[in-house]
């Protein structure tokens, strides 16, 4: 009975392949968040989406697209993966005016990239 | 870039002690917020802190916060071993339409 997410939990690809990790939620939140981890490196954010209509980068968006196809679903692309893309992906939500956005995570994807 | 900044980066205390960690950042916030993570799993919010509050409390956590000082600190207190996890501190700015800036986390280890 998660709330938030993601598909697939693990996922081993090949330099120059395209990949796509989902993200769906049954909160009925309308902004949705992209962040990878590294380690040592914390959480950095990538994409994020306040409603349908808006996407915004975040601090390391090169490399990667979004798509929010509805308002609980918030996909994100590798074009074209390196393996320097390695790491473990978490999708996010929250919901404006209320707990001043504290943030519901999914259980991450981890991508490995060879 | 990092907003928040925790220190120290790895804790080990017995069971029943106390933890503090500690978050500096650099800009104004509208709030200051604690996750923990477990290993490899996603975060989960422990507590949050207007940038208008000083102290607040939840359970066993208690959490300041001195804006004059852009810091925050963590306190676990009658740690158990099932605190062990990262801790996260994460700032919030930007006006209304904000997001979070996370550090780079606390390892806590409670040894049983």
């Amino acid at each position: 009975d998660a709330d938030v997410t993601q598909t697939p939990r693990n996922r081993i690809t090949k330099t120059g392949k395209r990949i796509m990790l989902e993200c769906s939620q049954t909160k009925g939140h309308d902004r949705m968040y992209w962040y990878r981890q590294d380690p040592g490196l914390g959480l950095r954010l990538i994409y994020y989406s306040f409603d349908v209509k808006d996407i915004n980068k975040g601090e390391i968006s090169d490399g990667y697209s979004v798509s929010r196809q509805a308002q609980a679903k918030f996909s994100l692309s590798l074009e074209s993966a390196i393996p320097n893309q390695t790491a473990l992906y978490f999708c996010a939500t929250s919901v404006y005016g209320r707990s001043y956005n504290e943030q519901f995570f999914g259980p991450g994807t981890r991508l490995t990239v060879l | 870039s990092q907003q928040g900044e925790e220190d120290p980066q790895a804790l080990s205390i017995q069971e029943g002690e106390n933890a503090t960690m500690n978050c500096s950042y650099k800009t104004s916030i509208n709030n200051l917020q604690w996750y923990r993570q477990n290993s490899g799993r996603g975060l989960v919010h422990l507590i949050l802190i207007r940038s208008n509050e000083r102290e607040k409390h939840s359970g066993r956590l208690r959490v300041t916060l001195d804006t004059s000082k852009k810091s925050s600190s963590l306190l676990i207190t009658a740690s158990r071993a099932a605190d062990t996890a990262s801790y996260f501190c994460a700032t919030a700015s930007g006006g209304s339409n904000y997001k979070l800036t996370f550090g780079k986390g606390t390892l806590l280890t409670v040894n049983p």
